[in-house]
Protein backbone atom coordinates (compact mmCIF):
# COMPACT_ATOMS: atom_id res chain seq x y z
CA UNK A 1 0.00 0.00 0.00
CA UNK A 2 1.81 3.10 -1.10
CA UNK A 3 -0.96 6.07 -0.46
CA UNK A 4 -1.43 6.06 -4.15
CA UNK A 5 -4.13 4.08 -5.86
CA UNK A 6 -4.57 3.91 -9.72
CA UNK A 7 -7.25 2.39 -11.55
CA UNK A 8 -7.85 0.81 -13.39
CA UNK A 9 -4.83 -1.63 -13.20
CA UNK A 10 -4.85 -2.87 -16.75
CA UNK A 11 -7.10 -1.45 -19.55
CA UNK A 12 -7.28 -2.71 -23.18
CA UNK A 13 -8.68 0.09 -25.33
CA UNK A 14 -9.10 0.17 -28.98
CA UNK A 15 -7.88 3.15 -31.24
CA UNK A 16 -11.45 4.71 -31.71
CA UNK A 17 -12.28 4.67 -28.04
CA UNK A 18 -12.42 7.09 -25.27
CA UNK A 19 -11.59 5.85 -21.83
CA UNK A 20 -9.86 7.35 -18.54
CA UNK A 21 -7.37 6.49 -16.13
CA UNK A 22 -7.77 7.75 -12.14
CA UNK A 23 -5.82 7.85 -9.75
CA UNK A 24 -6.25 8.97 -5.90
CA UNK A 25 -3.51 9.90 -2.77
CA UNK A 26 -3.94 9.53 0.56
CA UNK A 27 -0.66 11.20 1.69
CA UNK A 28 -1.82 14.95 2.21
CA UNK A 29 -0.03 16.12 -0.55
CA UNK A 30 -0.03 18.76 -3.18
CA UNK A 31 1.74 17.71 -6.00
CA UNK A 32 0.33 14.80 -8.48
CA UNK A 33 2.41 13.83 -11.55
CA UNK A 34 1.88 11.58 -14.94
CA UNK A 35 4.79 9.65 -15.82
CA UNK A 36 4.40 6.98 -18.18
CA UNK A 37 6.88 3.58 -18.77
CA UNK A 38 7.18 1.59 -22.03
CA UNK A 39 9.70 -0.60 -22.90
CA UNK A 40 13.33 -0.62 -22.70
CA UNK A 41 13.02 3.46 -21.86
CA UNK A 42 12.89 5.37 -18.42
CA UNK A 43 10.27 6.55 -16.84
CA UNK A 44 9.32 10.35 -18.81
CA UNK A 45 7.23 13.01 -17.46
CA UNK A 46 4.08 13.86 -18.75
CA UNK A 47 2.30 16.02 -16.32
CA UNK A 48 3.09 17.89 -12.85
CA UNK A 49 -0.39 19.38 -11.11
CA UNK A 50 0.66 21.96 -8.46
CA UNK A 51 -2.30 22.83 -6.24
CA UNK A 52 -4.55 21.49 -8.64
CA UNK A 53 -2.56 23.49 -11.49
CA UNK A 54 -0.72 22.25 -14.13
CA UNK A 55 3.05 23.50 -14.35
CA UNK A 56 4.19 21.11 -16.28
CA UNK A 57 2.91 19.46 -20.05
CA UNK A 58 6.09 17.50 -21.23
CA UNK A 59 4.84 18.19 -24.62
CA UNK A 60 2.49 15.20 -24.83
CA UNK A 61 0.29 14.59 -27.58
CA UNK A 62 -3.29 15.96 -26.99
CA UNK A 63 -5.08 12.82 -26.80
CA UNK A 64 -3.73 12.63 -23.99
CA UNK A 65 -5.97 15.48 -21.69
CA UNK A 66 -5.51 15.23 -17.70
CA UNK A 67 -7.61 16.76 -14.79
CA UNK A 68 -6.96 17.56 -11.60
CA UNK A 69 -10.15 18.29 -9.77
CA UNK A 70 -8.72 18.48 -6.40
CA UNK A 71 -5.09 18.12 -4.52
CA UNK A 72 -5.91 14.23 -4.01
CA UNK A 73 -7.25 13.19 -7.34
CA UNK A 74 -5.86 12.50 -10.63
CA UNK A 75 -7.40 11.32 -13.68
CA UNK A 76 -5.92 10.99 -17.31
CA UNK A 77 -8.36 10.93 -19.91
CA UNK A 78 -7.81 8.93 -23.56
CA UNK A 79 -8.98 9.05 -26.56
CA UNK A 80 -7.65 8.27 -30.21
CA UNK A 81 -5.05 6.25 -28.77
CA UNK A 82 -2.45 4.55 -31.21
CA UNK A 83 -0.54 1.19 -30.31
CA UNK A 84 2.71 2.76 -30.05
CA UNK A 85 0.87 4.48 -26.39
CA UNK A 86 1.14 1.18 -24.74
CA UNK A 87 2.90 1.40 -21.79
CA UNK A 88 2.89 1.64 -18.19
CA UNK A 89 1.26 5.09 -17.13
CA UNK A 90 1.91 5.63 -13.69
CA UNK A 91 0.88 8.38 -11.05
CA UNK A 92 2.58 9.91 -8.73
CA UNK A 93 2.03 12.17 -5.70
CA UNK A 94 4.48 14.89 -3.78
CA UNK A 95 4.14 17.31 -1.10
CA UNK A 96 5.14 20.27 -3.36
CA UNK A 97 5.98 19.94 -7.26
CA UNK A 98 9.34 20.87 -7.21
CA UNK A 99 12.14 18.15 -6.80
CA UNK A 100 14.63 19.25 -4.36
CA UNK A 101 14.68 17.54 -1.06
CA UNK A 102 10.75 16.09 -2.00
CA UNK A 103 9.95 12.47 -2.24
CA UNK A 104 7.36 11.67 -5.21
CA UNK A 105 5.50 8.52 -4.75
CA UNK A 106 3.92 6.33 -7.10
CA UNK A 107 1.18 4.20 -7.60
CA UNK A 108 1.19 0.57 -8.84
CA UNK A 109 0.21 1.55 -11.72
CA UNK A 110 -1.77 1.29 -15.32
CA UNK A 111 -1.30 -1.16 -18.11
CA UNK A 112 -2.88 0.00 -21.04
CA UNK A 113 -2.93 -1.56 -24.07
CA UNK A 114 -4.04 -0.09 -27.38
CA UNK A 115 -5.23 -2.64 -30.14
CA UNK B 1 18.89 13.25 -24.88
CA UNK B 2 19.06 10.96 -21.24
CA UNK B 3 20.39 13.02 -19.04
CA UNK B 4 20.56 10.33 -15.81
CA UNK B 5 22.43 7.29 -17.29
CA UNK B 6 23.05 3.70 -15.50
CA UNK B 7 24.71 1.82 -18.05
CA UNK B 8 24.78 -1.59 -16.44
CA UNK B 9 21.02 -2.98 -17.27
CA UNK B 10 21.86 -5.95 -14.76
CA UNK B 11 24.18 -6.76 -12.14
CA UNK B 12 23.91 -10.45 -10.21
CA UNK B 13 25.60 -10.66 -6.55
CA UNK B 14 25.64 -13.46 -3.75
CA UNK B 15 23.61 -13.10 -0.75
CA UNK B 16 25.67 -11.57 1.84
CA UNK B 17 27.90 -9.65 -0.64
CA UNK B 18 27.87 -5.80 -1.47
CA UNK B 19 25.76 -4.45 -4.30
CA UNK B 20 27.01 -1.78 -6.24
CA UNK B 21 24.81 0.24 -9.00
CA UNK B 22 25.76 3.38 -10.27
CA UNK B 23 24.54 6.00 -12.00
CA UNK B 24 25.76 9.00 -13.89
CA UNK B 25 24.46 12.42 -14.65
CA UNK B 26 24.93 15.02 -17.27
CA UNK B 27 23.50 18.37 -15.90
CA UNK B 28 25.04 20.01 -12.80
CA UNK B 29 22.38 21.63 -12.26
CA UNK B 30 20.35 18.87 -10.69
CA UNK B 31 20.39 19.15 -7.26
CA UNK B 32 18.30 16.36 -5.69
CA UNK B 33 18.82 12.37 -6.36
CA UNK B 34 16.90 9.33 -5.47
CA UNK B 35 16.82 6.01 -5.92
CA UNK B 36 13.60 3.83 -6.33
CA UNK B 37 13.30 -0.14 -6.30
CA UNK B 38 10.95 -1.67 -8.68
CA UNK B 39 9.22 -5.24 -8.42
CA UNK B 40 7.65 -6.53 -11.60
CA UNK B 41 3.99 -5.36 -12.09
CA UNK B 42 4.03 -2.75 -9.05
CA UNK B 43 5.09 1.14 -9.51
CA UNK B 44 9.00 2.33 -7.91
CA UNK B 45 8.93 2.50 -4.37
CA UNK B 46 11.52 5.17 -2.97
CA UNK B 47 14.51 3.65 -1.26
CA UNK B 48 16.77 6.98 -0.67
CA UNK B 49 17.27 9.79 -1.29
CA UNK B 50 20.36 12.93 -1.17
CA UNK B 51 20.95 16.68 -1.38
CA UNK B 52 23.87 18.30 -3.64
CA UNK B 53 24.95 19.39 -0.39
CA UNK B 54 25.78 15.93 0.71
CA UNK B 55 28.11 13.33 -0.47
CA UNK B 56 26.67 10.40 1.61
CA UNK B 57 23.27 8.92 2.72
CA UNK B 58 23.07 6.16 4.84
CA UNK B 59 19.70 3.86 5.64
CA UNK B 60 19.87 0.71 7.12
CA UNK B 61 21.79 -1.72 4.88
CA UNK B 62 21.40 1.26 2.05
CA UNK B 63 24.36 3.38 1.26
CA UNK B 64 23.88 6.31 -1.61
CA UNK B 65 27.47 8.33 -2.74
CA UNK B 66 27.63 11.55 -4.62
CA UNK B 67 30.42 12.44 -6.40
CA UNK B 68 29.46 15.97 -8.14
CA UNK B 69 32.46 16.40 -9.53
CA UNK B 70 32.01 13.17 -11.51
CA UNK B 71 28.63 14.00 -11.69
CA UNK B 72 28.33 10.31 -10.42
CA UNK B 73 25.82 8.57 -8.15
CA UNK B 74 26.18 5.47 -6.84
CA UNK B 75 23.64 2.91 -4.52
CA UNK B 76 25.62 0.32 -2.15
CA UNK B 77 23.80 -2.50 -1.08
CA UNK B 78 25.28 -4.64 2.48
CA UNK B 79 24.74 -7.47 2.93
CA UNK B 80 22.70 -8.24 -0.46
CA UNK B 81 19.39 -10.20 0.27
CA UNK B 82 17.82 -12.48 -2.17
CA UNK B 83 14.60 -9.98 -1.33
CA UNK B 84 16.29 -6.96 -3.14
CA UNK B 85 16.38 -8.87 -6.38
CA UNK B 86 14.60 -5.85 -8.31
CA UNK B 87 15.13 -3.40 -10.47
CA UNK B 88 16.47 -0.08 -9.41
CA UNK B 89 16.03 3.29 -10.96
CA UNK B 90 18.51 6.18 -10.31
CA UNK B 91 16.71 9.58 -10.73
CA UNK B 92 18.28 13.09 -10.78
CA UNK B 93 16.52 16.92 -10.62
CA UNK B 94 15.79 20.10 -10.14
CA UNK B 95 12.94 22.87 -10.60
CA UNK B 96 9.69 20.54 -11.50
CA UNK B 97 11.84 17.75 -13.37
CA UNK B 98 12.96 14.77 -12.06
CA UNK B 99 14.59 12.64 -14.28
CA UNK B 100 15.16 8.43 -14.36
CA UNK B 101 17.58 6.30 -15.61
CA UNK B 102 16.75 3.35 -17.50
CA UNK B 103 17.12 0.96 -14.55
CA UNK B 104 19.44 -2.03 -13.74
CA UNK B 105 18.14 -5.03 -12.60
CA UNK B 106 19.52 -6.97 -9.61
CA UNK B 107 19.63 -10.28 -8.85
CA UNK B 108 20.69 -11.87 -5.47
CA UNK B 109 21.28 -15.35 -5.38
CA UNK B 110 21.53 -17.13 -2.25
Amino acid sequence: ETGVTQTPRHLVMGMTNKKSLKCEQHLGHNAMYWYKQSAKKPLELMFVYNFKEQTENNSVPSRFSPECPNSSHLFLHLHTLQPEDSALYLCASSHAGTVSGNTIYFGEGSWLTVV
Amino acid sequence: DQQVKQNSPSLSVQEGRISILNCDYTNSMFDYFLWYKKYPAEGPTFLISISSIKDKNEDGRFTVFLNKSAKHLSLHIVPSQPGDSAVYFCAAGSGYALNFGKGTSLLVTP
